[in-house]
């Protein structure tokens, strides 16, 4: 059975400085990859989606992820961390055959100005 | 384009009753997933509708059920309360389904006391 991990419950970056999250997963074949954001007291909003075009996907607010098959990761980047990414972030792996989504168990983002 | 809307958001019920939430999908999307979250178990899948089918059901007990309409709304239901179910309660909306890129609703945040 396919299962997502993300590396650290909480990370806290400065302001500015780079944030990367952790996510690796367990399949063998290529699935489909994403990462949602959640902020406080809202449902969970697609950052990015990878789905084999390219490796290097561009999301919105400026995130980025890299999807590495012989890693099995798809780890998510910003160059720059502002007040405003402060959230929770969710890697998911969504499974074709099996017409279902597995979620990471999330990561807690703190940006210290 | 509207997007995905859950009502109530918010709720406050007792041990032993049941409660009812609903989700309006996006205009055209015919999946609609559903998933409890808490603070220590996370983001957990309850069951996905597609056309009025259920799909996919997670690993949660026959208290906890759904339907869904041929508009593509859809309901789930939660018969004899217990305290554990106080939870925010999502919905997702999908073109195609729960493997490929979700739409969240805010959710219904449900206190059972």
């Amino acid at each position: 059975a396919q299962s997502v991990t993300q590396l650290g419950s909480h990370v806290s970056v400065s302001e500015g400085a780079l944030v990367l999250l952790r996510c690796n997963y367990s399949s063998s074949v290529p699935p489909y990859l994403f990462w949602y954001v959640q902020y406080p007291n809202q449902g969970l909003q697609l950052l990015l989606k990878y789905t084999s075009a390219a490796t290097l996907v561009k999301g919105i607010n400026g995130f980025e992820a890299e999807f590495k098959k012989s890693e099995t990761s798809f780890h998510l980047t910003k160059p720059s961390a502002h007040m405003s990414d402060a959230a929770e972030y969710f890697c998911a792996v969504g499974e074709t055959s099996y017409d279902k989504v597995i979620f990471g168990p999330g990561t807690s983002l703190s940006v210290i100005p | 384009k509207a997007g995905v809307t859950q009502t109530p958001r918010y709720l406050i019920k007792t041990r032993g009753q049941q409660v009812t939430l609903s989700c309006s999908p996006i205009s055209g999307h015919r999946s609609v997933s559903w998933y409890q979250q808490t603070p220590g178990q996370g983001l957990q899948f309850l069951f996905e509708y597609f056309s009025e089918t259920q799909r996919n059901k997670g690993n949660f007990p026959g208290r906890f059920s759904g339907r869904q309409f041929s508009n593509s709304r859809s309901e789930m239901n939660v018969s004899t309360l217990e305290l554990g179910d106080s939870a925010l309660y999502l919905c997702a909306s999908s073109r195609q389904g729960a493997w490929n890129e979700q739409f969240f609703g805010p959710g219904t945040r449900l206190t059972v006391l």
